[in-house]
């Protein structure tokens, strides 16, 4: 059973076209949620942090908030430079500190 | 330069093969780790470490050794290479409670 599940696996927008990704997690105890960026034959770039319920951060169009049991990566007025695969990864509280990442969401802006 | 590199970028090898992924960060991160990425698997990781000199399995250990006698360096060793070991490998860094920083990769072929 996956610990970090992300939807939908692959989405496309037009230029302008607004819309949310979303990451669902079942870790108990949550200690940080974390989203990156991947390019084609890049490595993960790191993009946000969320700690707690109601947390909120914000970066150009990208826009990460965090409930309970899932958290939200807002793009508002996206454009081509958007497009590209974002993954969300949890870090449980207790234990070690391993991120288990989602399999991703492929991004695909038009023009 | 400051970050986290890998090396090489491309290897192609035979089975059977022992062969080494090198990776190496400048942060002084207490934390390495290294993933594996395949198509319709996500981000799978194989070993992990808290410290110099204290390594452990994740998900997905067979086949592969580490080691990190210093804190900057966590190669990553495949004793006798298999296809099924052909993917791209990831390294990462982290200070524990905050985010992990990816290396580039290496796309590792096995003939």
């Amino acid at each position: 059973e996956d610990q970090v599940t992300q939807s939908p696996e692959a989405l496309r927008l037009q230029e302008g076209e607004s819309s949310s990704l979303n990451c669902s997690y079942t870790v108990s105890g949550l200690r940080g949620l974390f989203w990156y960026r991947q390019d084609p034959g890049k490595g993960p770039e790191f993009l946000f942090t969320l700690y707690s319920a109601g947390e909120e951060k914000e970066k150009e169009r990208l826009k990460a908030t965090l409930t309970k049991k899932e958290s939200f990566l807002h793009i508002t007025a996206p454009k081509p430079e958007d497009s590209a695969t974002y993954l969300c990864a949890v870090q449980q509280s207790g234990g070690s500190y391993i991120p288990t990442f989602g399999r991703g969401t492929s991004l695909i802006v038009h023009p | 330069d400051a970050g986290i590199t890998q090396s090489p970028r491309y290897k192609i090898t035979e089975t059977g093969r022992q062969v080494t992924l090198m990776c190496h960060q400048t942060w002084s991160h207490s934390y390495m780790f290294w993933y594996r990425q395949d198509l319709g698997h996500g981000l799978r990781l194989i070993y992990y470490s808290a410290a110099a000199d204290i390594t452990d399995k994740g998900e997905v250990p067979d086949g592969y050794v580490v080691s990190r006698s210093k804190t900057e360096n966590f190669p990553l060793t495949l004793e006798s290479a298999t296809r099924s070991q052909t993917s791209v490998y990831f390294c990462a860094s982290g200070a524990g409670n905050t985010e992990a920083f990816f290396g580039q990769g290496t796309r590792l072929t096995v003939v």
